[in-house]
């Protein structure tokens, strides 16, 4: 059963920083391209970014660009995002999804349960 | 960037039809996904690639795709069908590759 626990959501002021983490099981991690996807509250999904099976090839929505970064560490089946410059609107529940690839690019076949980010002073 | 539009809400009754449309100008050329959110829980894929579905998803879920526009079918929906839908989808131009979801669908089954 593939179960993605993620955690190191909280509350922190703008401009600061936090790490989230997410713990994979159920699955070969290290075979399978991983993302993360924030909902803002009462709001919609918004893809955030995406990692390679192997960990070389990134990619990140405009919004986050330049201030996040994702990493794995397939030794220990853990997705990350650090997220840096933390603005109001980066307020959040963030998940972490196991990415699929087909002809039309990634998409997400299980989540995690998320964590929430508040960014407040 | 690129849009994906879906209505705020559908309602129907117990047993009826839900039929919800997501449309977007890469559609013809790129696959739909859709997503269920029940509330205070993590989104559930229920259709992939316009309309296949996943194992484990009830056969009353459905997908199709026809020009810019594709729809997600709940062919007798159930009051636990009661949830927000989101649609998703990707698209590439010269800014580079984009990845999308629909503004969500509030279905209410009552």
């Amino acid at each position: 059963e593939v179960q993605l626990v993620e955690s190191g959501g909280g509350l922190v002021q703008p401009g600061g920083s936090l790490r989230l983490s997410c713990a994979a099981s159920g699955f070969t991690f290290s075979s399978y391209a991983m993302s993360w996807v924030r909902q803002a509250p009462g709001k919609g999904l918004e893809w955030v970014s995406a990692i390679s099976g192997g960990g070389g090839t990134t990619y990140y929505a405009d919004s986050v660009k330049g201030r996040f970064t994702i990493s794995r560490d397939n030794s220990k089946n853990t997705l990350y995002l650090q997220l840096n410059t933390l603005r109001a609107e980066d307020t959040a529940v963030y998940y972490c999804a196991k990415t699929l690839l087909d002809n039309s690019g990634y998409y997400f076949d299980y989540w995690g349960q998320g964590t929430l980010v508040t960014v407040s002073s | 960037s690129y849009e994906l539009t879906q209505p705020p809400s559908v309602s129907v009754s117990p047993g009826q039809t839900a039929r919800i449309t997501c449309s977007g100008d890469a559609l013809p050329k790129k696959y739909a996904y859709w997503y269920q959110q029940k509330s205070g829980q993590a989104p559930v894929l229920v259709i992939y690639e316009d309309n296949k579905r996943p194992s484990g998803i009830p056969e009353r879920f459905s997908g199709s795709s026809s020009g810019t526009m594709a729809t997600l079918t709940i062919s007798g929906a159930q009051v636990e069908d009661e949830a927000d839908y989101y649609c998703y989808s990707t698209s590439t131009d010269s800014s580079g590759n984009h990845r999308v979801f629909g503004g969500g669908t509030k279905l209410t089954v009552l």
